[in-house]
């Protein structure tokens, strides 16, 4: 069955360090994006790509990057990890963008200390 | 800017109906999703709205007026099962899309 993976599904690391979360789909979607979830805040677009060479930036953007070499995979990377970012991340694809049904992966609880 | 606002909690008693308001203020709206999200889980997709109107899906519906940048989700029957947090979020752009989702609506179900 196709599905969406994210890994790894926690983590924890220090102020300061880089850290890349991946995100795999093997529904063949084009549409692939990052949200974080906080208490109070619901889910907010971090950031989002339609295709492979294109990433666009979100609401939440400062200190992340993402890169969209293939359908499949779009890896989030914090390059220098701070305690704001502690939080847990969602992985989401979809296929139509007239519809725009989003399909979430399981989430990644990330802690910076 | 943009703006959703949905009530924070909200209670209802088992077999009931409930429904579920989100008002939202955007440029370049395409159209009004909503998610649920079990405690610990992951958001799942449960209706889309472009068009004004109600969608029925089961015991779920969701409405949508674009004059008045508001729609509502719609629990009939409640079940217990339906304590969750529901999430609108709309799906807009000026040049390119981007769905902006709002803080989320708790509901309990009482038996």
């Amino acid at each position: 069955d196709a599905e969406i993976t994210q890994s790894p599904r926690h983590k924890i690391t220090e102020t300061g360090r880089q850290v890349t979360l991946a995100c795999h789909q093997t529904w063949n979607h084009n549409n692939m994006f990052w949200y974080r979830q906080d208490l109070g805040h619901g889910l907010r677009l971090i950031h989002y790509s339609y295709g492979v060479q294109d990433t666009n930036k979100g609401e939440v953007s400062d200190g992340y990057s993402v890169s969209r070499s293939n359908t499949e995979d779009l890896p989030l990377t914090l390059e220098s990890a701070a305690s704001s970012q502690t939080s847990v991340y969602f992985c989401a694809s979809s296929h139509d963008r007239t519809t725009d049904t989003q399909y979430f992966g399981p989430g990644t609880r990330l802690t910076v200390l | 800017g943009q703006s959703l606002e949905q009530p924070s909690e909200v209670t209802a008693v088992e077999g009931a109906i409930v429904q579920i308001n989100c008002t939202y203020q955007t440029s370049g709206f395409y159209g009004l999703s909503w998610y649920q999200q079990h405690d610990g889980g992951a958001p799942t997709f449960l209706s889309y709205n472009a068009l004004d109107g109600l969608e029925e899906t089961g015991r779920f519906s969701s409405f949508l007026s674009r004059s008045d940048s508001y729609g509502y989700l719609l629990l009939q029957e409640l079940q217990m099962k339906d304590s969750a947090s529901y999430f609108c979020a709309v799906r807009e752009g000026t040049g390119g899309f981007k769905t902006i989702f709002g803080a989320g609506t708790r509901l309990f179900v009482k038996a």
